[in-house]
């Protein structure tokens, strides 16, 4: 059961470009969203989260939009740098007392090109 | 480096044979959890451990598997009589606190291969 789905394998963009990458998830008790990003044979980074209470997280290039009534969100990037190519993950969590067991999405790999 | 520190990074079993994992949280952090990445999927979450207590082990297979955080040293998977399927890489993550708005830092995998 695949509660935190990413659809989009892969996503190519070209730099300068604004990069989109959208999630979805099942759970209504999810209540806290996270991107994650990864290089090869490193561990995941944090990026960015938020809360359900709210629709919209910004921090420089990277911004999350939350629609809980879709239960979508998505992570804009912009303007895409060759650095951004990483896989990106997105997880989330609820709270039912257990702290940050995250449930991550399969990842899309972002390729940024010149 | 204050990171979340796991070795090996490598490692290579023979089937029947034993795997541990070794993990060292952030400096400062209490709380750790081991996910596991098979190829080509999502990081999937097997446990969290504060010292020296087992708090959610839902997502650890009921047997072979065990996993432990002592008082001192670091937090270690263990996975006895290693088959294929075991291969994958495992990541540590360690938090500071344990709420579930809680950041977690992960360290940089343990990659198992059974032959």
């Amino acid at each position: 059961d695949q509660q935190v789905k990413q659809n989009s394998p892969s996503l190519s963009v070209q730099e300068g470009r604004i990069s989109i990458l959208n999630c979805d998830y099942t759970n209504s008790m999810f209540d806290y969203f996270l991107w994650y990003k990864k290089y090869p044979a490193e561990g995941p980074t944090f990026l960015i989260s938020i809360s359900s209470i709210k629709d919209k997280n910004e921090d420089g290039r990277f911004t999350v939009f939350l629609n809980k009534s879709a239960k979508h969100l998505s992570l804009h990037i912009v303007p895409s740098q060759p650095g951004d190519s990483a896989v990106y993950f997105c997880a989330a969590s609820a709270n039912t007392g257990t702290a940050s067991k995250l449930t991550f999405g399969t990842g899309t790999r972002l390729q940024v090109t010149l | 480096n204050a990171g979340v520190m796991q070795n090996p990074r490598h490692l290579v079993r023979r089937r029947g044979q034993e795997a541990r994992l070794r993990c060292s949280p952030m400096k400062g952090h209490s709380h750790v959890y081991w996910y596991r990445q098979l190829p080509e999927e999502g990081l999937k979450f097997m446990v969290y451990l504060q010292k020296e207590n087992i708090i959610d082990e839902s997502g650890m297979p009921k047997e072979r598997f065990s996993a432990e955080f002592p008082k001192e040293g670091p937090s270690i998977l263990r996975i006895q009589q290693v088959v294929r399927g075991d291969s994958a890489a495992y990541f540590c993550a360690s938090s500071q606190q344990g709420r579930h708005t809680g950041e977690l830092f992960f360290g940089e995998g343990s990659r198992l291969t059974v032959l």
